[in-house]
């Protein structure tokens, strides 16, 4: 059975505090690696894709990179405009078709 | 702008009621998608289509019902069966299947049962 989990489930950090939010996936054959970014009440945003081990994208304070089970999204000196809930999901492809499986999510709080 | 339209942003419903959710995307993908989001959970998948006239069932797919007559459109009905219906719903699109590209979002409805 194709799983997502991430870690940590909440995240609190000080303005300016680097850390780094875990997706760790269980897939029969992964077809892209995806980073969301979701506020509250909203749909979510697109951040990244990441399709084999050792690729890594860049955006302003993120960084998302790809291993064979796991996927980090690394945040460089927050800001408290990067507060939202992280999302990872993984594209899976079967006999009908293809769906897309999502972890949990990671709620970060930078705080100022 | 292309995108996804959700409708209605709110929605109230009594117990016994069947609702619909309006979704419509002008992005042209072939492939569209329904997930439910309770507090705290991440997004788990009701319905989806990869053509016209085709959909199949999700996790969650109990309760629920779907149709696909247009490339655009793919509406979402909230049946009496499906027992704790209260939810924040998101409609999705992507590229098909031949085609590796991500899902874009709707900004979602938000269904309360009274």
């Amino acid at each position: 059975e194709d799983q997502v989990t991430q870690s940590p489930e909440a995240l609190r950090l000080q303005e300016g505090e680097s850390s780094s939010l875990n997706c760790s996936y269980t897939v029969s054959g992964l077809r892209g690696l995806f980073w969301y970014r979701q506020d509250p009440g909203k749909g979510p945003e697109f951040l990244f894709t990441l399709y084999s081990a050792g690729e890594e994208k860049e955006k302003e304070r993120l960084k998302a990179t790809l291993t064979k089970k796991e996927s980090f999204l690394h945040i460089t000196a927050p800001k408290p405009e990067d507060s939202a809930t992280y999302l990872c999901a993984v594209r899976v492809v079967n006999n009908y078709g293809q769906n897309f499986v999502f972890g949990p999510g990671t709620r970060l709080s930078v705080l100022p | 702008d292309g995108g996804i339209t959700q409708s209605p942003k709110y929605l109230f419903r009594k117990e016994g009621q069947n609702v619909t959710l309006s979704c419509e995307q002008n992005l042209n993908h072939d492939a569209m998608y329904w997930y439910r989001q309770d507090p705290g959970q991440g997004l788990r998948l009701i319905y989806y289509s990869q053509i016209v006239n085709d959909f199949q069932k999700g996790d969650i797919a109990e309760g629920y019902s779907v149709s696909r007559e247009k490339k655009e459109s793919f509406p979402l009905t909230v049946t009496s069966a499906q027992k704790n219906p209260t939810a924040f719903y998101l409609c999705a699109s992507s590229t098909g299947t031949g085609e590796i590209g991500e899902l874009f979002f709707g900004e979602g409805s938000r269904l309360t049962v009274l």
